[in-house]
């Protein structure tokens, strides 16, 4: 049973550049949410998709933006990279919102020169 | 708007000994408690989760917590701690909505 997969697993982006990162949620999860983990900070939560919709959002600028498909799978968008957006990216599935705990993948690290 | 407070950034403990990592909230209604840990470069695995019933919940690996109403706190404790539980711990509070707050997280060192 695959767990949470999340592409790619390493990044590197120049500033001002624009970046995709992909999550394919647990089997049977059909809730994804995306996680900032800066080094040495505990994870800050972007948004969550459910049924193909934004149901909640962080304090994370519009740069931020996200999609889910018909399959659950999701990603994550971010405009204009800054330097301070290199981070672990994190993505969760869950079943129907709920909160029975999430699965988290093994993130992406994404860093911006 | 709701919080969640590690105040510890490093727990030290000797193998065989129980172990406590503190964790506080501040939510508007019931919370939903959660705490991960997470090993180096790799995501959060769930350890355990409180959501309603008895205040003491076991969870894997041998970790429990006890949620305090009264004292907003939902501390993890492991009766013996072993090296192999050296790693970094995250208390959640996540909302029936789904929004969720994670603690700045402790790193828990156990010494052989």
């Amino acid at each position: 049973d695959a767990g949470v997969t999340q592409s790619p697993t390493h990044l590197i982006k120049t500033r001002g550049q624009q970046v995709t990162l992909r999550c394919s949620p647990k089997s049977g999860h059909d809730t994804v949410s995306w996680y900032q983990q800066a080094l040495g900070q505990g994870p800050q939560f972007i948004f969550q998709y459910y049924e193909e919709e934004e149901r909640q959002r962080g304090n994370f600028p519009d740069r931020f933006s996200g999609h889910q498909f018909p399959n659950y799978s999701s990603e994550l968008n971010v405009n204009a990279l800054l330097l301070g957006d290199s981070a672990l990216y994190l993505c969760a599935s869950s079943r129907d919102r709920r909160t029975n705990g999430y699965t988290f993948g093994s993130g992406t690290r994404l860093t911006v020169v | 708007a709701q919080s969640v407070a590690q105040p510890e950034d490093q727990v030290n403990v000797a193998e065989g000994n129980p172990l406590t990592v503190k964790c506080t909230y501040s939510v508007s209604g019931n919370p939903y408690l959660f705490w991960y840990v997470q090993y180096p470069n790799r995501g959060l695995q769930f350890l355990l989760k409180y959501i309603t019933g008895d205040n003491l919940v076991k969870g894997s690996y041998g970790f429990e917590a006890e949620f305090n109403k009264s004292q907003t706190s939902f501390h993890l404790k492991k009766p013996s701690a072993l090296v192999s539980d050296s790693a970094l711990y995250f208390c959640a509070v996540i909302t029936n909505a789904g929004k969720s707050t994670f603690g700045d997280g402790t790193t828990l060192t156990v010494k052989p």
